[in-house]
């Protein structure tokens, strides 16, 4: 089976734009979750979707949103970037089990 | 909500010796303790986990212990090899339903030829 893949792989925005980052999870996958890696917060998790609705979300501000789609792929999108927001963020994709796979991450630079 | 604390930050082990990390854990009702290897530029690769109704678990060289009673777990590897240098986190979820997960601080291992 591929696993999770995550485009783009790097992305350079400036403070007050937008983004937004895609993540195909395992096929078969019906749960996507959302974290972000900072080497000052470590990984914090953002949302994670199943069935194409949030069932958890984090403590992050609305500029962070996501959708999921039909096929279980997912967006997850950033308003009004700020520097803070530079960080690598993952997706991982899980089954029917407990098991989270992760993605290689997008990562983002603010400037 | 849940809190996982990880120790060591650091770890250094000569190549072939045995190396532990350890985390604890605050919410009771976690019952989910996967192990995650991230090496440079890569994301987090689930190396082994356990679940709240088993005490140990093991996969080659790699073996997890969990203490419910004193809300701790560790990993644990032994005969360590040099691609074994990574950093590693441990992690912690709930119920069905609230599977997100909560990680530890991290320990950079690195193995010594």
């Amino acid at each position: 089976k591929a696993g999770v893949t995550q485009t783009p792989r790097y992305l350079i925005k400036t403070r007050g734009q937008q983004v937004t980052l895609s993540c195909s999870p395992i096929s078969g996958h019906r749960s996507v979750s959302w974290y972000q890696q900072t080497p000052g917060q470590g990984l914090q998790f953002l949302f994670e979707y199943f069935s194409e609705t949030q069932r958890n979300k984090g403590n992050f501000p609305g500029r962070f949103s996501g959708r999921q789609f039909s096929n279980s792929r997912s967006e997850m999108n950033v308003s009004t970037l700020e520097l803070g927001d530079s960080a690598l963020y993952l997706c991982a994709s899980r089954g029917v089990s407990y098991e989270q796979y992760f993605g290689p991450g997008t990562r983002l630079t603010v400037t | 909500g849940e809190n996982v604390e990880q120790h060591p930050s650091t770890l250094s082990v000569q190549e072939g010796d045995s190396a532990v990390i350890k985390c604890t854990y605050s919410d009771s009702a976690s019952n989910y303790f996967p192990w995650y290897k991230q090496e440079l530029g890569k994301g987090p690769q689930l190396i082994i986990d356990i679940r709240s109704n088993v005490g140990e678990k093991k996969d080659q060289r790699i073996a997890v212990t969990l203490n419910k009673t004193a809300k701790h777990f560790s990993l644990h590897i032994t005969e360590t090899q040099p691609e074994d240098s990574a950093v590693y986190f441990c992690a912690a979820s709930g119920h069905f339903g609230n599977e997100k997960l909560t990680f530890g601080t991290g320990t950079r291992l690195t193995i010594i030829p």
